[in-house]
Protein backbone atom coordinates (compact mmCIF):
# COMPACT_ATOMS: atom_id res chain seq x y z
CA UNK A 1 0.00 0.00 0.00
CA UNK A 2 1.47 3.40 -1.62
CA UNK A 3 -0.92 5.53 0.20
CA UNK A 4 -2.23 6.02 -3.37
CA UNK A 5 -4.84 5.09 -4.40
CA UNK A 6 -7.01 4.73 -8.02
CA UNK A 7 -10.87 3.72 -9.27
CA UNK A 8 -11.59 2.57 -11.06
CA UNK A 9 -9.52 -0.34 -11.66
CA UNK A 10 -10.35 -1.60 -14.83
CA UNK A 11 -12.70 0.57 -17.49
CA UNK A 12 -14.38 -0.48 -20.49
CA UNK A 13 -16.32 2.33 -22.69
CA UNK A 14 -17.06 2.77 -26.31
CA UNK A 15 -16.25 5.87 -27.79
CA UNK A 16 -18.67 7.88 -27.24
CA UNK A 17 -18.95 7.55 -23.16
CA UNK A 18 -17.71 10.25 -20.88
CA UNK A 19 -15.89 8.61 -17.85
CA UNK A 20 -13.97 9.61 -15.04
CA UNK A 21 -10.65 8.19 -13.77
CA UNK A 22 -10.21 9.04 -9.79
CA UNK A 23 -6.95 9.40 -7.95
CA UNK A 24 -6.55 10.24 -4.06
CA UNK A 25 -3.46 10.50 -2.03
CA UNK A 26 -2.76 9.71 1.67
CA UNK A 27 0.39 11.04 1.81
CA UNK A 28 0.12 14.81 2.10
CA UNK A 29 2.37 15.20 -0.93
CA UNK A 30 1.29 18.60 -2.99
CA UNK A 31 2.13 17.77 -6.46
CA UNK A 32 0.33 14.77 -8.63
CA UNK A 33 0.93 13.27 -12.07
CA UNK A 34 -0.88 11.32 -14.24
CA UNK A 35 0.76 8.83 -17.01
CA UNK A 36 -0.05 6.81 -19.31
CA UNK A 37 1.52 3.35 -19.73
CA UNK A 38 0.71 1.52 -23.72
CA UNK A 39 2.41 -1.89 -24.49
CA UNK A 40 5.67 -2.01 -25.25
CA UNK A 41 5.74 1.55 -24.71
CA UNK A 42 7.56 3.77 -21.94
CA UNK A 43 4.94 5.43 -19.63
CA UNK A 44 4.56 8.78 -21.17
CA UNK A 45 3.58 11.89 -18.87
CA UNK A 46 0.49 13.37 -19.59
CA UNK A 47 -0.22 16.03 -16.96
CA UNK A 48 1.46 17.32 -13.72
CA UNK A 49 -0.24 19.19 -11.14
CA UNK A 50 1.55 21.19 -8.31
CA UNK A 51 -0.18 22.78 -5.53
CA UNK A 52 -3.64 21.74 -7.16
CA UNK A 53 -1.84 23.99 -10.58
CA UNK A 54 -1.32 22.53 -14.09
CA UNK A 55 2.61 22.88 -14.47
CA UNK A 56 2.59 20.83 -17.14
CA UNK A 57 1.04 19.51 -20.19
CA UNK A 58 2.63 17.08 -22.60
CA UNK A 59 0.90 17.89 -25.56
CA UNK A 60 -2.23 15.77 -24.75
CA UNK A 61 -5.17 15.44 -27.24
CA UNK A 62 -8.00 17.76 -25.83
CA UNK A 63 -10.64 14.22 -24.93
CA UNK A 64 -8.18 14.16 -21.79
CA UNK A 65 -9.09 16.46 -19.37
CA UNK A 66 -7.23 16.89 -16.01
CA UNK A 67 -8.78 18.07 -12.72
CA UNK A 68 -7.54 18.83 -9.25
CA UNK A 69 -10.07 20.19 -6.74
CA UNK A 70 -7.64 19.59 -4.08
CA UNK A 71 -3.81 18.60 -3.26
CA UNK A 72 -5.79 15.09 -2.37
CA UNK A 73 -7.33 14.30 -5.57
CA UNK A 74 -6.74 14.19 -9.11
CA UNK A 75 -9.11 13.42 -12.02
CA UNK A 76 -9.32 12.32 -15.20
CA UNK A 77 -11.97 13.07 -17.28
CA UNK A 78 -12.54 11.13 -20.83
CA UNK A 79 -14.44 11.96 -23.94
CA UNK A 80 -15.14 10.62 -26.98
CA UNK A 81 -11.76 8.75 -26.72
CA UNK A 82 -10.07 6.25 -29.29
CA UNK A 83 -9.15 2.74 -29.42
CA UNK A 84 -5.87 3.96 -29.17
CA UNK A 85 -6.13 5.42 -26.28
CA UNK A 86 -6.79 2.07 -24.11
CA UNK A 87 -3.80 1.27 -21.83
CA UNK A 88 -2.91 1.76 -18.41
CA UNK A 89 -2.90 4.97 -16.82
CA UNK A 90 -0.77 5.60 -13.54
CA UNK A 91 -1.42 8.46 -11.14
CA UNK A 92 1.72 9.50 -8.83
CA UNK A 93 2.24 11.71 -6.68
CA UNK A 94 5.90 13.43 -5.08
CA UNK A 95 6.31 15.60 -1.85
CA UNK A 96 6.97 18.44 -4.48
CA UNK A 97 7.82 19.09 -7.68
CA UNK A 98 11.39 19.41 -7.34
CA UNK A 99 13.63 15.78 -6.63
CA UNK A 100 11.20 13.93 -4.77
CA UNK A 101 9.96 10.30 -5.64
CA UNK A 102 6.89 9.63 -7.14
CA UNK A 103 4.83 7.02 -5.82
CA UNK A 104 2.21 5.67 -7.32
CA UNK A 105 -0.95 4.18 -7.60
CA UNK A 106 -2.16 0.78 -8.98
CA UNK A 107 -3.69 2.20 -12.05
CA UNK A 108 -6.95 2.27 -14.23
CA UNK A 109 -6.58 -0.37 -16.75
CA UNK A 110 -8.53 1.11 -20.00
CA UNK A 111 -10.27 -0.55 -22.92
CA UNK A 112 -12.05 1.61 -25.30
CA UNK A 113 -14.60 -0.34 -27.74
CA UNK B 1 16.85 16.06 -23.41
CA UNK B 2 16.86 13.05 -21.20
CA UNK B 3 16.49 9.05 -22.60
CA UNK B 4 16.66 5.76 -20.82
CA UNK B 5 17.83 2.88 -22.68
CA UNK B 6 17.29 -1.11 -21.17
CA UNK B 7 18.14 -3.61 -23.66
CA UNK B 8 16.90 -6.21 -21.80
CA UNK B 9 13.20 -7.29 -22.88
CA UNK B 10 13.33 -10.15 -20.65
CA UNK B 11 15.37 -12.44 -18.08
CA UNK B 12 15.65 -15.22 -15.87
CA UNK B 13 17.32 -15.74 -12.66
CA UNK B 14 17.13 -18.74 -10.93
CA UNK B 15 15.92 -18.62 -6.97
CA UNK B 16 18.02 -17.38 -4.72
CA UNK B 17 20.73 -16.29 -7.23
CA UNK B 18 21.57 -12.45 -7.82
CA UNK B 19 20.80 -11.08 -11.06
CA UNK B 20 21.55 -7.42 -12.77
CA UNK B 21 18.97 -5.65 -14.62
CA UNK B 22 21.42 -3.21 -17.17
CA UNK B 23 20.01 0.42 -17.81
CA UNK B 24 22.11 3.44 -19.07
CA UNK B 25 21.34 7.07 -19.84
CA UNK B 26 21.90 10.17 -22.20
CA UNK B 27 21.18 13.48 -20.38
CA UNK B 28 23.06 16.72 -20.92
CA UNK B 29 21.99 17.88 -16.86
CA UNK B 30 24.96 18.09 -14.49
CA UNK B 31 22.67 17.24 -11.56
CA UNK B 32 19.70 13.92 -12.26
CA UNK B 33 18.36 11.46 -10.06
CA UNK B 34 18.32 7.67 -11.21
CA UNK B 35 15.22 5.49 -10.18
CA UNK B 36 14.21 1.93 -10.12
CA UNK B 37 10.67 1.04 -10.06
CA UNK B 38 9.14 -2.46 -9.87
CA UNK B 39 5.63 -3.47 -11.83
CA UNK B 40 3.79 -6.78 -10.46
CA UNK B 41 1.22 -7.84 -12.91
CA UNK B 42 -1.28 -6.11 -10.79
CA UNK B 43 -0.10 -2.36 -12.43
CA UNK B 44 0.89 -0.92 -9.41
CA UNK B 45 4.66 1.16 -9.78
CA UNK B 46 6.58 -0.08 -6.39
CA UNK B 47 9.45 2.20 -5.88
CA UNK B 48 12.83 0.55 -5.26
CA UNK B 49 15.70 3.13 -5.07
CA UNK B 50 17.26 5.71 -5.95
CA UNK B 51 20.61 7.54 -7.07
CA UNK B 52 21.91 11.05 -6.82
CA UNK B 53 23.93 12.03 -9.54
CA UNK B 54 26.01 13.80 -6.95
CA UNK B 55 26.24 10.59 -4.77
CA UNK B 56 29.29 8.73 -4.54
CA UNK B 57 28.11 5.97 -2.73
CA UNK B 58 26.49 3.42 -5.18
CA UNK B 59 22.87 3.09 -3.02
CA UNK B 60 21.05 0.00 -1.30
CA UNK B 61 17.79 -0.83 -0.37
CA UNK B 62 17.73 -4.27 1.52
CA UNK B 63 18.41 -6.70 -1.23
CA UNK B 64 18.23 -3.92 -4.20
CA UNK B 65 21.28 -2.15 -4.97
CA UNK B 66 22.37 0.35 -7.79
CA UNK B 67 25.93 -0.26 -9.50
CA UNK B 68 25.89 3.63 -10.43
CA UNK B 69 28.73 3.94 -13.31
CA UNK B 70 28.68 7.87 -13.85
CA UNK B 71 31.50 7.69 -16.83
CA UNK B 72 29.48 5.33 -18.46
CA UNK B 73 26.37 6.68 -17.38
CA UNK B 74 24.99 3.28 -16.63
CA UNK B 75 22.67 2.28 -13.50
CA UNK B 76 22.41 -1.12 -13.79
CA UNK B 77 19.83 -2.63 -10.47
CA UNK B 78 21.40 -5.68 -8.81
CA UNK B 79 18.87 -7.84 -7.02
CA UNK B 80 20.70 -10.48 -4.88
CA UNK B 81 19.06 -13.67 -3.34
CA UNK B 82 16.32 -13.72 -5.97
CA UNK B 83 12.56 -14.92 -4.98
CA UNK B 84 9.94 -15.82 -6.59
CA UNK B 85 7.71 -12.94 -5.72
CA UNK B 86 10.66 -10.63 -7.82
CA UNK B 87 9.08 -11.82 -10.68
CA UNK B 88 7.59 -8.51 -12.38
CA UNK B 89 8.43 -5.58 -15.14
CA UNK B 90 11.26 -3.45 -13.77
CA UNK B 91 11.57 -0.05 -15.19
CA UNK B 92 15.02 2.83 -15.19
CA UNK B 93 14.11 6.40 -14.98
CA UNK B 94 15.86 9.38 -14.66
CA UNK B 95 15.11 12.75 -13.81
CA UNK B 96 16.76 16.02 -14.43
CA UNK B 97 16.97 18.29 -10.76
CA UNK B 98 17.17 21.37 -13.33
CA UNK B 99 14.42 22.72 -14.95
CA UNK B 100 11.21 20.36 -15.83
CA UNK B 101 12.01 17.48 -13.31
CA UNK B 102 9.94 15.18 -15.27
CA UNK B 103 10.38 11.56 -14.70
CA UNK B 104 11.59 9.41 -18.11
CA UNK B 105 11.36 5.66 -18.36
CA UNK B 106 13.16 2.96 -20.20
CA UNK B 107 10.75 0.23 -21.86
CA UNK B 108 11.43 -1.67 -19.01
CA UNK B 109 12.66 -5.99 -18.35
CA UNK B 110 10.71 -8.80 -17.30
CA UNK B 111 12.14 -10.60 -14.77
CA UNK B 112 11.10 -14.10 -14.31
CA UNK B 113 12.63 -16.21 -11.04
CA UNK B 114 12.66 -19.79 -11.64
CA UNK B 115 11.98 -22.24 -8.64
Amino acid sequence: ETGVTQTPRHLVMGMTNKKSLKCEQHLGHNAMYWYKQSAKKPLELMFVYSLEERVENNSVPSRFSPECPNSSHLFLHLHTLQPEDSALYLCASSQDRWGETQYFGPGTRLLVL
Amino acid sequence: AQKITQTQPGMFVQEKEAVTLDCTYDTSDQSYGLFWYKQPSSGEMIFLIYQGSYDEQNATEGRYSLNFQKARKSANLVISASQLGDSAMYFCAIESQTGANNLFFGTGTRLTVIP
